[in-house]
């Protein structure tokens, strides 16, 4: 089975300033979707970025991009010029293609801090 | 667009009971997705319904069911509570089942006393 892990339970940034979430995961597939979910204290999990396996080029959303590195199994988060209503945990996810009898398997997410 | 709604938003239940929970679906949208996320366990998947059908299913005893209905509207029950069985627990949807991406609702949160 395949395993998410966010090695940083909490991150803190100071306000506009960079800063990145690491997830790493295991699997034997070679095509597969990875994902950055964002869900903000007592509010709905929102989409921040998405990435497919098979695309070299590294997914930009804004402010938000991904380093996706297949090879090591590495897809990070970087948020740039960070604001206030970034606060929130966010977790990575990983699906296969064509769906998968886990649907998506989550981390544990990351508690990220911006500070004014 | 709408999103995916999700009722009731709150529920207190005692052990032993059972729970319906239900899940409206994005216009259009096909597959329906429910999740657990508990402060231990964090998000963990339950089951997968594309028309009519559950399609996948994770790791939960039988006390959880779900279906789906022919206008996607899903509901997903838990019978017997157990205390462990307080946590949010969240639909989403997407067109398909390919993988592709998951939109989420507020979530239902059951507290089990």
């Amino acid at each position: 089975a395949q395993t998410v892990t966010q090695s940083q339970p909490e991150m803190s940034v100071q306000e506009a300033e960079t800063v990145t979430l690491s997830c790493t995961y295991d699997t034997s597939e070679s095509d597969y979707y990875l994902f950055w979910y964002k869900q903000p204290p007592s509010r709905q999990m929102i989409l921040v970025i998405r990435q497919e396996a098979y695309k070299q080029q590294n997914a930009t959303e804004n402010r938000f991009s991904v380093n996706f590195q297949k090879a090591a199994k590495s897809f990070s988060l970087k948020i740039s010029d960070s604001q206030l209503g970034d606060a929130a945990m966010y977790f990575c996810a990983y699906r296969r293609v064509g769906g998968g009898a886990d649907g998506l398997t989550f981390g544990k997410g990351t508690h990220l801090i911006i500070q004014p | 667009k709408a999103g995916v709604t999700q009722t009731p938003r709150y529920l207190i239940k005692t052990r032993g009971q059972q729970v319906t929970l239900s899940c409206s679906p994005i216009s259009g949208h096909r597959s329906v997705s429910w999740y657990q996320q508990t402060p231990g366990q964090g998000l963990q998947f339950l089951f997968e319904y594309f028309s009519e059908t559950q399609r996948n299913k994770g790791n939960f005893p039988g006390r959880f069911s779900g279906r789906q209905f022919s206008n996607s509207r899903s509901e997903m029950n838990v019978s017997t509570l157990e205390l462990g069985d307080s946590a949010l627990y969240l639909c989403a949807s997407s067109r398909s089942m390919a993988g592709e991406t998951q939109y989420f609702g507020p979530g239902t949160r059951l507290l089990v006393l």
